[in-house]
């Protein structure tokens, strides 16, 4: 596997349940980031992972949770979600402090909240 | 605050065509700006940068071109392919953070 991958692609769940998104990057990057996109909306910023350590939560509800165990994984636990949380959640890496500022993407995961 | 915004939602082009995508800005402490490429059911590409101290920069089919003092952006495409079909967003970001701001994106559409 190269660049970033996110598992699942698709996911269906319901208001009550509890699921979990995952990333993994391959590029040897020390951040990552977990995006929303909504339709007709522009890229919303969730999490930022900067060396394993939380460094951005933009006012996220806490039924999102992310979870960073070493700089090539990156999870976000889902739990009691809403329907208006439907979207393309996007993870994307980079390598900070002095090095690429670009960030590159995953898939994303097509998640639907019943 | 802080945006980065798109003049156009949708753009036809005849394939063979050339494209311009345009952007704006508002913060003029942005150094630092990416246009990326988004196909249907894929994470957004990066296609080229360009970094403050520039007014163009050229890619393999690609130009970027920087206008700081009206704060405008834009992506021009060479002979317009089929395959460039997607949504284009420019996103910003200042020197030494490891904040992207994205633009809401502009949709290409190439037509035989």
């Amino acid at each position: 596997e190269t660049g970033v991958t996110q598992t699942p692609r698709h996911l269906v769940m319901g208001m009550t349940n509890k699921k979990s998104l995952k990333c993994e990057q391959h590029l040897g990057h020390n951040a990552m980031y977990w995006y929303k996109q909504s339709a007709k909306k522009p890229l919303e910023l969730m999490f930022v992972y900067s060396l394993e350590e939380r460094v951005e939560n933009n006012s996220v509800p806490s039924r999102f949770s992310p979870e960073c165990p070493n700089s090539s994984h990156l999870f976000l636990h889902l739990h009691t979600l809403q329907p208006e949380d439907s979207a393309l959640y996007l993870c994307a890496s980079s390598q900070v402090f002095g090095g690429q500022i670009e960030q590159f993407f995953g898939p994303g995961t097509r998640l639907t909240v019943l | 605050g802080e945006s980065v915004g798109l003049h156009l939602p949708t753009l036809s082009v005849q394939e063979g065509d050339n494209s311009i995508i345009n952007c704006a800005y508002s913060n003029s402490a942005s150094d630092y700006f990416i246009w990326y490429k988004q196909e249907s059911g894929k994470g957004p590409q990066f296609i080229i940068d360009i970094r403050s101290n520039m007014d163009k920069r050229q890619g393999q089919r690609v130009t970027v071109l920087l206008n700081k003092t009206v704060k405008h952006l834009s992506l021009q495409i060479a002979a317009t392919q089929p395959g460039d079909s997607a949504v284009y967003f420019c996103a910003e970001t200042i020197y030494n953070t490891d904040k992207l701001i994205f633009g809401t994106g502009t949709r290409l559409q190439v037509f035989p």
